[in-house]
C-alpha cells in the first residue's frame, strides 16, 4: 500500500514565525501536492510538483512556497505564518503520466493552528 | 473549469444500499470522474473513477448516465464505516493540476 507520510499531525505557531511542513511517500510516485482543507470551502490546491525540483502554483499559492528536492519529499514552507493560515494541510501523491488515471493518495493532515 | 454538484448531506440506514448523486453538466469529453471519500480525522481515499461505462470494484459501483452529465456512487449495503464525506470530482487528461474538490456530501449512517 502506499503510505504518505506528514511529519507533524498538529502544529501551534506564532504570527511571523517560518514554518515547514514535510511529507514524504514511499511508492516512487513523480506527482506531489499540497491542499489546505477549510470548513466551508472543501479542497484547496496551493502547489505541486510533477518532478524533482519542479513545482506549479495551485489556486491558492500567495504566502507559501515549496520544495522538492528529493523525489520522495514535498516540504510546504510558510515564510510568515498568519492567523488565516490556520487550517488543515493535507500532502498527496500519486504516478506521473497520464494523470486521469491515477489517483491521489493522501496523508492524514497536518492541524496548524498560528496565533 | 467543470465543476461538480453534490447535496450538502445524506442519511442512510445501516446496511441498506446508498445512491449519493453527483451533477457535472459542463463536463468535457475527456474528463473523468473520480470520487473520494473523507472518514473522520483522516486525509481523502480514492474510492473509484470512470469514463463512460459503469464500474464496480469491493468499495463501490459508479453508475455513468448516458449524457455523462451526471453519475451515482453506490454503495451496496452501507456500514458504519462508510459514514465520510464524499466527494465527486472531474479528472482532465492532461496535467496534474487537473482535481477539484468542492465541500462533499457528508453521509450519515443510522445504526
Amino acid at each position: 500500500d502506499v503510505k504518505v507520510t506528514q511529519s507533524s499531525r498538529y502544529l501551534v505557531k506564532r504570527t511571523g514565525e517560518k514554518v515547514f511542513l514535510e511529507c514524504v511517500q514511499d511508492m516512487d510516485h513523480e506527482n506531489m501536492f499540497w491542499y489546505r482543507q477549510d470548513p466551508g470551502l472543501g479542497l484547496r490546491l496551493i502547489y505541486f510538483s510533477y518532478d524533482v525540483k519542479m513545482k506549479e502554483k495551485g489556486d491558492i499559492p500567495e504566502g507559501y512556497s515549496v520544495s522538492r528536492e528529493k523525489k520522495e519529499r514535498f516540504s510546504l514552507i510558510l515564510e510568515s505564518a498568519s492567523t488565516n493560515q490556520t487550517s488543515m494541510y493535507l500532502c498527496a501523491s500519486s504516478l506521473g503520466g497520464p494523470s486521469y488515471n491515477s489517483p491521489l493518495h493522501f496523508g492524514n493532515g497536518t492541524r496548524l493552528t498560528v496565533t | 473549469d467543470a465543476k461538480t454538484t453534490q447535496p450538502n448531506s445524506m442519511e442512510s440506514n445501516e446496511e441498506e444500499p446508498v445512491h449519493l448523486p453527483c451533477n457535472h453538466s459542463t463536463i468535457s469529453g475527456t474528463d473523468y470522474i473520480h470520487w473520494y471519500r473523507q472518514l473522520p480525522s483522516q486525509g481523502p481515499e480514492y474510492v473509484i473513477h470512470g469514463l463512460t461505462s459503469n464500474v464496480n470494484n469491493r468499495m463501490a459501483s459508479l453508475a455513468i448516465a448516458e449524457d455523462r452529465k451526471s453519475s451515482t456512487l453506490i454503495l451496496h449495503r452501507a456500514t458504519l464505516r462508510d459514514a465520510a464525506v464524499y466527494y465527486c470530482i472531474l479528472r482532465w487528461q492532461t496535467g496534474a493540476n487537473n482535481l477539484f474538490f468542492g465541500t462533499g456530501t457528508r453521509l450519515t449512517v443510522i445504526p
